[in-house]
């Protein structure tokens, strides 16, 4: 499985929106809703941000959603602040794990 | 609060054998939930390695499944990882996880622990 595309950097001024894509084949994203999304700060591990497409995990602000159009899934953060500067990766499950190359979020 | 903690050498010598273990905390690894290793070579991004469950049921990812071994010890709450034949490509920091209960996310991580292949 070849890992999912990202873009390499995106970036957003506080209280903006952006959103991360990431584009699979419809053997993995476009198969199923089973996508999940992680942040992570520098020397940190990740943190379980959306799954199965579009659920929160307790704990996770709601200005974060996720979304699935086709082979493209898409993490959309509303309302940016400082702290969600950060790398994002996408995930798809499809009886193994295959992640997306990551997406770093600057705050301007 | 489910706690997981990498511990094992941080250095090992090419075509040596990596080992890894994964002690679990604020919960029984024989309650369920698979339990799994990923890795992040220096500045790239994520590769899933493989899962197990409580009853040692494993799914390698294909491209390392003959090196890989993982096994679990339910009496300890451990779980590890072996590697074997290692190479400089394998230089990463290594993360265990738990798997959520739908099985196709990982919700709980460990701090990750940096593994140099070098002689």
């Amino acid at each position: 499985q070849s890992a999912l595309t990202q873009p390499a950097s995106v970036s957003g001024s506080p209280g903006q929106s952006i959103t991360i894509s990431c584009t699979g084949t419809s053997s993995d994203v476009g198969s199923y809703n089973l996508v999940s999304w992680y942040q992570q700060h520098p020397g940190k591990a990740p943190k379980l941000m959306i799954y199965e497409g579009s659920k929160r995990p307790s704990g996770v602000s709601n200005r974060f959603s996720g979304s699935k159009s086709g082979n493209t899934a898409s993490l959309t953060i509303s309302g940016l602040q400082a702290e969600d500067e950060a790398d994002y990766y996408c995930c798809s499950y499809a009886g193994n794990w295959v992640f997306g190359g990551g997406t770093k979020l600057t705050v301007l | 609060q489910v706690q997981l903690q990498e511990s094992g050498p941080g250095l090992v010598k090419p075509s040596e054998t990596l080992s890894l273990t994964c002690t679990v905390s604020g919960y029984s690894i024989s309650s369920g939930y698979y339990w799994g290793w990923i890795r992040q070579p220096p500045g790239k991004g994520l590769e899933w390695i493989g899962r197990i469950y409580h009853s040692g049921t494993t799914y390698y990812n294909p491209s390392l499944k003959s090196r890989v071994t993982i096994s679990v010890d339910t009496s300890k709450n451990q779980f590890s990882l072996k590697l074997s034949s290692v190479t400089a490509a394998d230089t990463a920091v290594y993360y265990c996880a738990r798997v959520g209960s739908s099985g196709n996310h990982l919700d709980y991580w460990g701090q990750g622990t940096l593994v140099t292949v070098s002689s």
